[in-house]
């Protein structure tokens, strides 16, 4: 079936520091590919997403490209401040078919210190 | 314009109880999906909704059953409560139901505790 791995946190980060979380996927076909953010008390956000192969999601000075052939799909930002701490989720869905079936990574939690 | 709403914020049960959870999605929307979290996990599919009928589901028993009602909102009963089913339910909105790519919009989730 899908699944989604992401890389181990947490992550403690200065402020300023450059952001990478690896993210990678097994699915079969085409999937979509999101990057989501959970603030403390809040729920999920849509971060940024790529719906095909060398698609570059961007958002907020995010990025993401989705790399079909090592299937992944990481998020980087340079300059991470510490409004980024918040937990990272991967996820993918297949479509057609009346399908939006999200499959989510475990997720990674960002401190971002001063 | 009101996003997704879920109710109650927190719930505390009792090993053998049943819950009801309730979402309401954000305007325009007509589809739901329920999601659940549990400590340190991502979120888990449970099922999705549209037009009044359940259209997927994923791999949760039958004691996880849903209802959506004719303005679009929905909710998610459990029967027989485990504590394993101690989590964060959350709800997800979007609009369209045409396997096309669309943005789910989430609400703060509902705290259940199974004692």
């Amino acid at each position: 079936g899908d699944s989604v791995t992401q890389m181990e946190g947490p992550v403690t980060l200065s402020e300023e520091a450059f952001l990478t979380i690896n993210c990678t996927y097994t699915a079969t076909g085409y999937p979509s590919l999101f990057w989501y953010v959970q603030y403390p008390g809040e729920g999920l956000q849509l971060l940024l997403k790529a719906t095909k192969a060398d698609d570059k999601g961007s958002n907020k000075g995010f990025e993401a490209t989705y790399r079909k052939e090592t299937t992944s799909f990481h998020l980087e930002k340079g300059s991470v401040q510490v409004s980024d701490s918040a937990v990272y989720f991967c996820a993918l869905s297949r479509t057609g078919a009346g399908s939006y079936q999200l499959t989510f990574g475990k997720g990674t939690k960002l401190s971002v210190i001063p | 314009d009101a996003g997704v709403t879920q109710s109650p914020t927190h719930l505390i049960k009792t090993r053998g109880q049943q819950v009801t959870l309730r979402c309401s999605p954000k305007s325009g929307h007509d589809t739901v999906s329920w999601y659940q979290q549990a400590l340190g996990q991502g979120p888990q599919f449970i099922f999705q909704y549209y037009e009044e009928e359940e259209r997927q589901r994923g791999n949760f028993p039958d004691r996880f059953s849903g209802h959506q009602f004719p303005n679009y909102s929905s909710e998610l009963n459990v029967n027989a409560l485990l504590l394993g089913d101690s989590a964060l339910y959350l709800c997800a909105s979007s609009f369209g139901f045409d396997g096309g790519v669309h943005e789910q919009y989430f609400g703060p989730g509902t705290r259940l505790t199974v004692t």
